[in-house]
């Protein structure tokens, strides 16, 4: 199986910058994904890392290391907007498509 | 264009009854997928259609879910003799095919049962 593991919950300020940690665990890895999830909303495509590094996509930046099973997203510039759950999730196999998601970082905005 | 849009939002059933969920893909999306969100735990794949490919399966958690795809466009999930362990939200996906890494999520049903 997968092991996907993310802190419960965090809390920041408007401005502030946060990195929500993502580790995991699973056999023919081939992609790591964030995704936002707004309360009573459907889950919205962040970003994809297969390679190690850092991806950065305005104020969002993810970063993948494959030897440690470990990513991180970064957001800067935080606004009360931003405040939602991030959901990280691999991808094995063949396909990109079959996704396990771990169970979520509620991201609290605080003015 | 219009976004993956499911039916009912909301369902409320008796244990025991049967129940069948709708999504509608996003149009030329070939790749479909069901995942489940119950309260406080994360999306659970459920299972994904490629094409004319046979579906994935494997993340069905018993013999009473079901789904099905007309070609590459609706598909239904049915639960049959629902237990009050299958209350969740029921999210569909779809993208434009499986290696694609963007996918689009539905709104979700949510289901209840009693």
């Amino acid at each position: 199986g997968q092991n996907i593991d993310q802190p419960t919950e965090m809390t920041a300020t408007e401005g502030a910058i946060v990195q929500i940690n993502c580790t995991y665990q699973t056999s023919g890895f081939n992609g790591l994904f964030w995704y936002q999830q707004h309360a009573g909303e459907a889950p919205t495509f962040l970003s994809y890392n297969v390679l190690d590094g850092l991806e950065e996509k305005g104020r969002f930046s993810s970063f993948l290391s494959r030897s440690k099973g470990y990513s991180y997203l970064l957001l800067k510039e935080l606004q009360m907007k931003d405040s939602a759950s991030y959901l990280c999730a691999v991808s094995r196999g063949s396909t990109l498509g079959r996704l396990y998601f771990g169970r979520g970082t509620q991201l609290t905005v605080w003015p | 264009g219009a976004g993956v849009s499911q039916s009912p939002s909301n369902k409320v059933t008796e244990k025991g009854k049967d129940v069948e969920l709708r999504c509608d893909p996003i149009s030329g999306h070939t790749a479909l997928y069901w995942y489940r969100q119950r309260l406080g735990q994360g999306l659970e794949f459920l299972i994904y259609f490629q094409g004319n490919s046979a579906p994935d399966k494997s993340g069905l958690p018993s013999d009473r879910f079901s789904a099905e795809r007309t070609g590459e466009s609706v598909s239904t999930l049915t639960i049959q003799r629902t237990q009050q362990e299958d209350s969740a939200v029921y999210l569909c996906a779809s993208s434009f095919d499986q290696n694609a890494y963007e996918q689009y999520f539905g709104p979700g049903t949510r289901l209840t049962v009693t």
